[in-house]
C-alpha cells in the first residue's frame, strides 16, 4: 500500500480483556516495528521483526505482550488480560531495510483501557 | 546505550520568526540521527536524517539541522515558520541497525 496502516485507530477496552492490533506495512518493506507511546512520554521501542529472521522482543514490557507477523507482511501486536497502565498509542512503522533509511510510521492505535 | 535529550518541552513562537529545537544524544559511534514531525492524531513523519558527511542537513518543510560530534548535538532549525508547523518534533538516534530511541518530544505552538 501506500503508506503504513495500522486498525483499528481507537480501541476502548475492559481491564482484564485480550486485544489485537494490526498493522500492515508498505509492500516491499522488509523490516516491521512497533513502538509504544504513552501521554507525554517518548516512543518505547516493543518488537521488531526483519525479514525471516527471529524477532527482537527485547522491548516487550510483559509477558501479556506479544506479536506476530505472517507471511513477512502483516503484523498483529496481542495484548492479553489489559491493563490500565497498557494505556497508550501504539505506533508500527516500516522500512525498506534496517534503521539507517529512517522508518515510515502509521498513524497509530489509541488503545484505552478501562 | 544510546538515549537522546531534548531539553524543551514546549516552545511557543510567533509566525515568521525562527525555530530551533534542541537535541542531545548519548552514543559510543558516530550515530545515526534522525528528527520527527508528529501532528495531532498523525503517525510521526520524517523531517531529515544524518548518517555521514556534510554536518549540515537539509529536510522537507524548509527545516535543517547540524551535526556537531564536539557537542553531541543534532538541533532542529527553521528561518521562518508558518502556522502549520505547530507540532510535536522528535528526535531520535541509533545505529545501523534498527532499535532507535527516541527523546521526549517537543511540543511546538506558533502564535499569530
Amino acid at each position: 500500500g501506500a503508506g503504513v496502516s495500522q486498525s483499528p485507530s481507537n480501541k476502548v477496552t475492559e481491564k482484564g480483556k485480550d486485544v489485537e492490533l494490526r498493522c500492515d506495512p508498505i509492500s516491499g518493506h522488509t523490516a516491521l516495528y512497533w513502538y509504544r507511546q504513552s501521554l507525554g512520554q517518548g516512543l518505547e521501542f516493543l518488537i521488531y521483526f526483519q525479514g525471516n529472521s527471529a524477532p527482537d522482543k527485547s522491548g516487550l514490557p510483559s509477558d501479556r505482550f506479544s506479536a506476530e507477523r505472517t507471511g513477512g507482511s502483516v503484523s498483529t501486536l496481542t495484548i492479553q488480560r489489559t491493563q490500565q497502565e497498557d494505556s497508550a498509542v501504539y505506533l508500527c512503522a516500516s522500512s525498506l531495510g534496517q534503521g539507517a533509511t529512517g522508518y515510515t510510521f502509521g498513524s497509530g492505535t489509541r488503545l484505552t483501557v478501562v | 546505550a544510546q538515549s537522546v535529550t531534548q531539553p524543551d518541552i514546549h516552545i511557543t513562537v510567533s509566525e515568521g520568526a525562527s525555530l530551533e529545537l534542541r537535541c542531545n544524544y548519548s552514543y559510543g559511534a558516530t550515530p545515526y540521527l534522525f528528527w520527527y514531525v508528529q501532528s495531532p492524531g498523525q503517525g510521526l513523519q520524517l523531517l531529515l536524517k544524518y548518517f555521514s558527511g556534510d554536518t549540515l542537513v537539509q529536510g522537507i518543510k524548509g527545516f535543517e539541522a547540524e551535526f556537531k560530534r564536539s557537542q553531541s548535538s543534532f538541533n532542529l532549525r527553521k528561518p521562518s515558520v508558518h502556522w502549520s508547523d505547530a507540532a510535536e518534533y522528535f528526535c531520535a538516534v541509533g545505529s545501523n541497525d534498527y532499535k532507535l530511541s527516541f527523546g521526549a518530544g517537543t511540543t511546538v505552538t506558533v502564535r499569530a
